[in-house]
């Protein structure tokens, strides 16, 4: 079965420190990954995409991601935490060959502390 | 442009009433998506729409739930009857073609 994985359900981070927010994933053939972050009571927002290319990715509000084909992993990073990054972050992966669906993580809820 | 316009934003409703959310995609683009959010089972696909025909779905969790697109700028999602375990926040998405899909702000639904 094609699934997402998002182990924690909440990181804790100190300001200015880096963060690590982590995602595997379950699909046959290449797929493409995603992250998308959710502010309260706001919509999803795009943050960054893997298709193919280089394995580190960079996307918005200077977050990055490393895709690992051997780890089928695609992990969420920041070099400094911001208390502006807490919010909750989704990883989604779009299965090769199909149609834009995407299948999400369960989220993980980001808490960065002054 | 606006983006993925969804309304009510917040809809609170008895048991048994039917409760219709809408949504208008970005202007051009032809894949309509509904997902809903729960803390139980994070979020989940319902229907996907490719140039206003429904194409999967599977995730629609009962004959309750129904979803049309009469037209490439409009899109309904309908409860009817409604229940308590309904609640929820439902989120309409578009994209062009297989391109990045777009998220609008989501409606909460609160059936009590």
């Amino acid at each position: 079965a094609q699934s997402v994985a998002q182990p924690e359900d909440q990181v804790n981070v100190a300001e200015g420190n880096p963060l690590t927010v982590k995602c595997t994933y379950s699909v046959s053939g290449n797929p493409y990954l995603f992250w998308y972050v959710q502010y309260p009571n706001r919509g999803l927002q795009f943050l960054l995409k893997y298709i193919t290319g280089d394995n580190l990715v960079k996307g918005s509000y200077g977050f990055e991601a490393e895709f690992n084909k051997s780890q089928t992993s695609f992990h969420l990073k920041k070099p400094s935490a911001l208390v502006s990054d807490s919010a909750l972050y989704f990883c989604a992966v779009r299965p090769s060959g199909g149609y834009n669906k995407l299948i999400f993580g369960a989220g993980t809820r980001l808490a960065v502390h002054p | 442009d606006a983006g993925v316009i969804q309304s009510p934003r917040h809809e609170v409703t008895e048991m048994g009433q039917e409760v219709t959310l809408r949504c208008k995609p970005i202007s051009g683009h032809n894949s309509l998506f509904w997902y809903r959010q729960t803390m139980m089972r994070g979020l989940e696909l319902l229907i996907y729409f490719n140039n206003n025909v429904p194409i999967d779905d599977s995730g629609m969790p009962e004959d309750r739930f129904s979803a049309k697109m009469p037209n490439a700028s409009f899109s309904t999602l309908k409860i009817q009857p409604s229940e308590p375990r309904d609640s929820a926040v439902y989120f309409c998405a578009s994209s062009l073609r297989n391109l990045l899909p777009f998220f609008g702000q989501g409606t909460r639904l609160t059936v009590v």
